[in-house]
């Protein structure tokens, strides 16, 4: 089964300053990668997604991710982060195999707070 | 276009009560897909409908259903409430799946006393 680790459950960073959101995944078959943010009282809104092709992926407001299939990571950067940037960051996971897709698996979540 | 709709955003039930929860997607998309999100657990799946049918179950006891209706309009029913279902109910919409990254409600907060 696959699985996904984010290995900070809490990152501080001031304005301005460039951050890194660690993910790690496990999955024996291909998998599709995403990241998704969570401000306080609300749902979950798409960053961007990695479905194949370049492993370089940008997203909304900034962010992007690269994919690595060696060191099955999909870490988030963003060169300078806002203050509007502090939210929970989940990274997901799904499984494709013969046209079939199992469950989005979501990691525990990586709060950021940035700080002026 | 309108995003996906929740209701109730807010919800407080009794142990041992029911609860219907409602899911209005994005219109055109026709897969549907539930998740319980609690500080210990994080979001876990619950179901997946797409045209009407289950596609997907998570592990969830039976006091958990769901159901899609034509209109890919979605509900999800919880019985016999316990107070570990007190949670946030996050339902997403897609058009064909999670392929394309899911579109969420701003969920419904239940709290169970």
């Amino acid at each position: 089964a696959q699985s996904v680790t984010q290995l900070d459950s809490q990152v501080p960073v001031f304005e301005e300053a460039p951050v890194e959101l660690r993910c790690n995944y496990s999955s024996s078959v291909s998998v599709y990668l995403f990241w998704y943010v969570q401000y306080p009282n609300q749902g979950l809104q798409l960053l961007l997604k990695y479905l194949s092709g370049s492993t370089l992926v940008k997203g909304i407001n900034g962010f992007e991710a690269e994919f690595n299939k060696s060191q099955t990571s999909f870490h988030l950067r963003k060169p300078s982060v806002h203050i509007s940037d502090t939210a929970e960051y989940f990274c997901a996971v799904t499984v494709h195999y013969g046209g079939s897709q199992g469950n989005l698996i979501f990691g525990k979540g990586t709060k950021l707070s940035v700080k002026p | 276009k309108a995003g996906v709709t929740q209701t109730p955003r807010y919800l407080i039930k009794t142990r041992g009560q029911q609860v219907t929860l409602s899911c209005s997607p994005i219109s055109g998309h026709r897969s549907v897909s539930w998740y319980q999100q609690t500080p210990g657990q994080g979001l876990q799946f619950l179901f997946e409908y797409f045209s009407e049918t289950q596609r997907n179950k998570g592990n969830f006891p039976g006091r958990f259903s769901g159901r899609q209706f034509s209109n890919s309009r979605s509900e999800m029913n919880v019985s016999t409430l316990e107070l570990g279902d007190s949670a946030l109910y996050l339902c997403a919409s897609s058009y064909w799946g999670q392929t394309y990254g899911y579109t969420f409600g701003s969920g419904t907060r239940l709290t169970v006393v």
